[in-house]
């Protein structure tokens, strides 16, 4: 079984750029859920998406946005890049259904200067 | 709006001292409570999903419990291994935590066991 994989590991970008991030998510799950983790913070949910559309959204700007392909597999986009997009972007896959557990991946460093 | 807070922030134990770490949550509905471990730099590790309280599940020296209002992760006789952060996070019925199914996590409980 393979678990979670996302792509780049690290990433610079500097101020007003544009970055997109990639995530595959575990075999036998339809459904990627994407957080962003500031350094000494728990996880903050940005969309879900399933069935290739967005599924719920967290409070993040619409420069925030994403895409999910018909093998599940994910963008997570940001627009006009500022210093607090700085974080840790991380993946998470799961099946749909009532409380299914949401396993994730290594995450992409991101640093914005 | 979902509130998940951990307590303590930081804790440092000595091996085979056991300890307990706390979550107190707030949901409208809970569709399920999570328990994961975080090591630096890396994605969080799924580690236990309890959906009721009164529920209780085991794995290797760690245990969790869920009662309405909060939920324990019990750690017996550590090992420096199990140094971490442990998150705890929430799925809501209503989705008022951020959308449909996300989760909405707590600060988390960053453990340091010393040999």
């Amino acid at each position: 079984e393979t678990g979670v994989t996302q792509s780049p590991t690290h990433l610079i970008k500097t101020r007003g750029q544009q970055v997109t991030l990639r995530c595959s998510s575990q075999s036998g799950h339809n459904t990627v859920s994407w957080y962003q983790q500031a350094l000494g913070q728990g996880p903050q949910f940005i969309f879900q998406y399933y069935r290739e559309e967005e599924n719920g959204r967290g409070n993040f700007p619409p420069r925030f946005s994403g895409l999910q392909f018909p093998n599940y597999s994910s963008e997570l986009n940001v627009n006009a890049l500022e210093l607090d997009d700085s974080a840790l972007y991380l993946c998470a896959s799961s099946w749909r259904d009532r409380g299914e557990t949401q396993y994730f991946g290594p995450g992409t460093r991101l640093l914005v200067l | 709006e979902d509130q998940v807070t951990q307590s303590p922030e930081a804790l440092r134990l000595q091996e085979g001292e056991s300890s307990s770490l706390n979550c107190s949550y707030t949901v409208s509905g809970l569709r399920g409570l999570f328990w994961y471990r975080q090591d630096p730099g890396k994605g969080p590790e799924f580690l236990f999903t309890l959906y009721s309280a009164g529920e209780e599940k085991e794995k290797e020296r760690l245990k969790a419990t869920l009662t309405k209002k909060e939920s324990f992760l019990h750690i017996t006789a550590p090992k420096p291994e199990d140094s971490a952060t442990y998150l705890c996070a929430v799925q809501d019925t209503g989705g008022s935590g951020g959308g449909a199914d996300g989760l909405t996590f707590g600060k988390g409980t960053h453990l340091i066991i010393q040999p």
